[in-house]
């Protein structure tokens, strides 16, 4: 069964915390991506990576940071926690040329005090 | 910066019925289109893909692809209380290996 693991269902942290969201693939899959949902606003991409150590920004990089040291594992960092990235928070795994069959993890729940 | 909108709903439809569900996206080159189901409290899963005009049918499911208007839909046909989530729509931002650009979604409730 495939499976994309988030580190964690539930985080609270406070302002001006530096924060790491952690998400790993057992699938192979070159393709990493790290949305963040939140109620009216639907799903939004901060980055994406194609490759070990490659990263790309989305459309909502500001304030965030990625790393992917190994293939399997896509990290989403946060410098310096603010309010406003309180949110729900999405990895995804993705295989074949256009990415539709994106595998997403359970999700971590975010918030910023 | 390509769209994909969505009526957000509460699409309400009685158990048994046809749900139908919309979406439009902006770039006239999309050459591929997705629909994934949300439960509440859940991650979202791919159910449908097209490529070509028409319809394309699994099981329950039908995904209708109208490249000229610039419209997907997505047919729910004898709509079940466990069909009851959001529905997003996506195509990918550009051609190639590219990420997904999804819709808001929109929420479905089948009524019992």
């Amino acid at each position: 069964d495939v499976k994309v693991t988030q580190s964690s269902r539930y985080l609270v942290k406070r302002t001006g915390e530096k924060v790491f969201l952690e998400c790993v693939q057992d699938m192979d899959h070159e393709n990493m991506f790290w949305y963040r949902q939140d109620p009216g606003l639907g799903l939004r991409l901060i980055y994406f990576s194609y490759d070990v150590k490659m990263k790309e920004k989305g459309d909502i990089p500001e304030g965030y940071s990625v790393s992917r040291e190994k293939k399997e594992r896509f990290s989403l960092i946060l410098e310096s926690a603010s309010t406003n990235q309180t949110s729900m928070y999405l990895c995804a795994s993705g295989g074949g040329t256009t990415n539709e069959k994106l595998f997403f993890g359970s999700g971590t729940q975010l918030s910023v005090l | 910066q390509k769209e994909v909108e969505q009526n957000s709903g509460p699409l309400s439809v009685p158990e048994g019925a046809i749900a139908s569900l919309n979406c439009t996206y902006s770039d006239r080159g999309s050459q591929s289109f997705f629909w994934y189901r949300q439960y509440s409290g859940k991650s979202p899963e791919l159910i449908m893909s097209i490529y070509s005009n028409g319809d394309k049918e699994d099981g329950r499911f039908t995904a209708q692809l109208n490249k000229a208007s610039q419209y997907v839909s997505l047919l729910i046909r004898d709509s079940q209380p466990s069909d009851s989530a959001t529905y997003l729509c996506a195509v990918p931002m550009n051609s190639g290996n590219t990420p997904l650009v999804f819709g808001k979604g929109t929420r479905l409730s089948v009524i019992a």
